[in-house]
């Protein structure tokens, strides 16, 4: 069965330093994968999406990045943090025609 | 942007049925109509998804209006553990590529 993985599940990170936040999903191939972010009390908010390795669409202008350096594995990242990137984010994986599947969210707390 | 609307809270006697409604008035003909659910500090939970005709499975039913302009959300027996947000959404084709766009949800308060 499929299985999706992110970590870590908290992060308390100072204003200025960098983010890399991973995500992996087992179990499948080329499946497309998404970042999404939740600020306190809000919806999801779609940050990035990818359909394949080296493949990825960003959704909003923003301090963060995405990559995919390989098939499963998806990477969040900064270089310099603010405070407004504070939040919730989640990873999901699907294929065309399935639902989304997500992990279980890395809180980001930036000080 | 979210193409759907939907009340900011609801609640729910413990047993009873919950009815959850969604307007997404703007939906287009391909576009299929999901709803995952999301409890405190964890991912959403895929429930049901739809395009035209009514759906069921162990979790709830999908009643879609014949213009496919609102849907609602049943769980026939609300327990304590349906206390979640509730998301509707509609699934966007762009470039090839399916995009779920989420809303603010509802949030469903059952109670004892």
């Amino acid at each position: 069965s499929q299985t999706i993985h992110q970590w870590p599940a908290t992060l308390v990170q100072p204003v200025g330093s960098p983010l890399s936040l991973e995500c992996t999903v087992e179990g499948t191939s080329n499946p497309n994968l998404y970042w999404y972010r939740q600020a306190a009390g809000r919806g999801l908010q779609l940050l990035f999406y990818s359909v394949g390795i080296g493949q990825i669409s960003s959704e909003v202008p923003q301090n963060l990045s995405a990559s995919r350096p390989q098939d499963r594995q998806f990477i969040l990242s900064s270089k310099k943090l603010l405070l407004s990137d504070s939040g919730f984010y989640l990873c999901a994986w699907n294929h065309n025609n399935s639902p989304l599947h997500f992990g279980n969210g890395t809180r980001l707390t930036v000080t | 942007d979210a193409k759907t609307t939907q009340p900011t809270s609801m609640d729910c006697a413990e047993g009873r049925a919950a009815n959850l409604p969604c307007n997404h008035s703007t939906i287009s003909g391909n576009e299929y109509v999901y709803w995952y659910r999301q409890i405190h500090s964890q991912g959403p939970q895929y429930i049901i998804h739809g395009l035209k005709n009514n759906e069921t499975n162990e979790m709830a039913s999908l009643i879609i209006t014949e213009d496919r302009k609102s849907s609602t959300l049943i769980l026939p027996h609300a327990t304590l553990r349906d206390t979640a947000v509730y998301y509707c959404i509609v699934r966007v084709v762009t470039s090839g590529t399916y995009k779920y766009i989420f809303g603010t949800g509802t949030r469903l308060k059952v109670l004892a």
